[in-house]
């Protein structure tokens, strides 16, 4: 496609729940990364995708945070018993390098997940 | 570990008013140095970038300025328009790690006609 996709783009559970938010990188870009952003703590990073494997998960919030992504392409972060602080915009970038040396990283419009 | 401050918004500004917001750091090693803006309901785009110290990014008549030696990258924009009303984020990616953006909190930009 043009651009990152994310689906879905709103998602309310109930809490205690399990979700999956999916992207869809730009066709081509190996790198791909999960971000959250919510009121009180700004972006922050969750997870790094180099192809397939995840060299850096060091920013996922808890055990019940997990992702993967297969074929080089698609990612699905899921999060198991959701709880109200899990509310936020979660949103997915790719680039065609890491971005270090001023790569860009395209961003998706995220998903925001409202748990009540 | 890396950090990026930039100033607390909102700001408000009328059309053709001079801009600046202020961004500081602290990043193991060399960063990149990024500006990023969120249009209203839209995805964060890359607005401009400098790779290197003394480098100036600049993209739709805004600039920034990469200086080492204040560890600052503040954007600055001559005379702003209605449509450059978004939200800005300044970011990095330091030599530590060659993938992960730190983000600044973001700074809330309305621009009155």
């Amino acid at each position: 496609g043009a651009g990152v996709s994310q689906s879905p783009s709103n998602k309310v559970t109930e809490k205690g729940k399990d979700v999956e938010l999916r992207c869809d990188p730009i066709s081509g870009h190996t790198a791909l990364y999960w971000y959250r952003q919510s009121l009180g703590q700004g972006l922050e990073f969750l997870i790094y995708f180099q192809g397939n494997s995840a060299p850096d998960k060091s920013g996922l919030p808890s055990d019940r945070f997990s992702a993967e992504r297969t074929g080089g392409s698609v990612s699905t972060l899921t999060i198991q018993r959701t709880q109200q602080e899990d509310s936020a915009v979660y949103l997915c970038a790719s680039s065609l390098a890491p971005i270090q040396g001023g790569t860009e990283a395209f961003f998706g419009q995220g998903t925001r997940l409202t748990v009540v | 570990g890396d950090s990026v401050t930039q100033m607390e918004g909102p700001v408000t500004l009328s059309e053709e008013a001079f801009l600046t917001i202020n961004c500081t750091y602290t990043a193991t090693g060399y960063p990149s140095l990024f500006w990023y803006v969120q249009y209203p309901g839209e995805g964060l785009q890359l607005l401009l970038k400098a790779t290197k110290a003394d480098d100036k990014g600049s993209n739709k008549g805004f600039e920034a300025t990469y200086r080492k030696e204040t560890t600052s990258f503040h954007l600055e924009k001559g005379s702003v328009q209605v449509s450059d009303s978004a939200v800005y984020f300044c970011a990095l990616v330091s030599g530590g790690s060659n993938y992960k953006l730190t983000f600044g909190k973001g700074t809330l930009l309305t621009v009155n006609p």
